[in-house]
C-alpha cells in the first residue's frame, strides 16, 4: 500500500541535542511538507519542497533544517537552536493538480519531547 | 494575508444530533478548500475538498460542506453524529501554487466531543 511513513513515532531528547525525524513516501509525489502541531494552534508550516534538491522555508523555519536528496525522502532535523521543540510533527506530501494546490496526504506523526 | 478561522475551539453534541463546524477564510484568489479530521496521536485524514463546480460537496463518513463565496465560509455538516466522530477537525485553504508553493493554510482546529 502506498503511503507516508514517519519515524520514530515517539522521541525523547535532551536539551542541546540535535534530532532527525524521518519521512518517507512511496506515493511518487513531487511535493513534501513538514508541519508542527501544538495544542490550540493548528498546523504551522516549517519547510516544504516541491522538487528534489530544492526546498523553501515555511512560517516557522528557525531552528530546523531539511534536505531533499531523493524524491521519496524529506528528513527534518530539529537543532539545538530551536527554543521550544516539544511538539507533534507531521510530514505530508502532495501532487498538486497542475498549478494549483492539491490535497495533502499525511503521515502518522512523530512526537518529540525534550527532557 | 491569507488565513483560516475556525471560531469554535470545542463543540459537544449528543449522539444522533446534527453537527455544523464553522470555517471562514481570507484568500485573495479563488480558494481550494479542504476539511481534515484527526484522531488523537494520529495524522490527518481528508474528509472532503472543494475545487470548483457544485458548491455543496459530499465527503466520506457522511460529511458534507457548503462553499459560500459571499460569506467566505466553508462549513462542515453532518445530519446525525456518531460516537466515532469524536476527533479534531481542521479546515484548510490553498490556491494557485505560484509564490505560495502549493502549501495549505490551516485553521486552529475544532475539537468535537460526542455525548452518549
Amino acid at each position: 500500500d502506498g503511503g507516508i511513513t514517519q519515524s520514530p513515532k515517539y522521541l525523547f531528547r535532551k536539551e542541546g541535542q540535535n534530532v532527525t525525524l524521518s519521512c518517507e513516501q512511496n506515493l511518487n509525489h513531487d511535493a513534501m511538507y513538514w508541519y508542527r502541531q501544538d495544542p490550540g494552534q493548528g498546523l504551522r508550516l516549517i519547510y516544504y519542497s516541491q522538487i528534489v534538491n530544492d526546498f523553501q522555508k515555511g512560517d516557522i523555519a528557525e531552528g530546523y533544517s531539511v534536505s531533499r536528496e531523493k524524491k521519496e525522502s524529506f528528513p527534518l532535523t530539529v537543532t539545538s537552536a530551536q527554543k521550544n521543540p516539544t511538539a507533534f510533527y507531521l510530514c505530508a506530501s502532495s501532487t498538486p493538480p497542475g498549478l494549483h494546490t492539491g490535497e495533502l496526504f499525511f503521515g502518522e506523526g512523530s512526537r518529540l519531547t525534550v527532557l | 494575508a491569507q488565513s483560516v478561522t475556525q471560531p469554535d475551539i470545542h463543540i459537544t453534541v449528543s449522539e444522533g444530533a446534527s453537527l455544523e463546524l464553522r470555517c471562514n477564510y481570507s484568500y485573495g484568489a479563488t480558494p481550494y478548500l479542504f476539511w481534515y479530521v484527526q484522531s488523537p496521536g494520529q495524522g490527518l485524514q481528508l474528509l472532503l475538498k472543494y475545487f470548483s463546480g457544485d458548491t455543496l460537496v459530499q465527503g466520506i463518513k457522511g460529511f458534507e460542506a457548503e462553499f459560500k463565496r459571499s460569506q467566505s465560509s466553508f462549513n462542515l455538516r453532518k445530519p446525525s453524529v456518531h460516537w466515532s466522530d469524536a476527533a479534531e477537525y481542521f479546515c484548510a485553504v490553498g490556491g494557485l501554487r505560484g509564490n505560495q508553493g502549493g502549501k495549505l493554510i490551516f485553521g486552529q482546529g475544532t475539537e468535537l466531543s460526542v455525548k452518549p
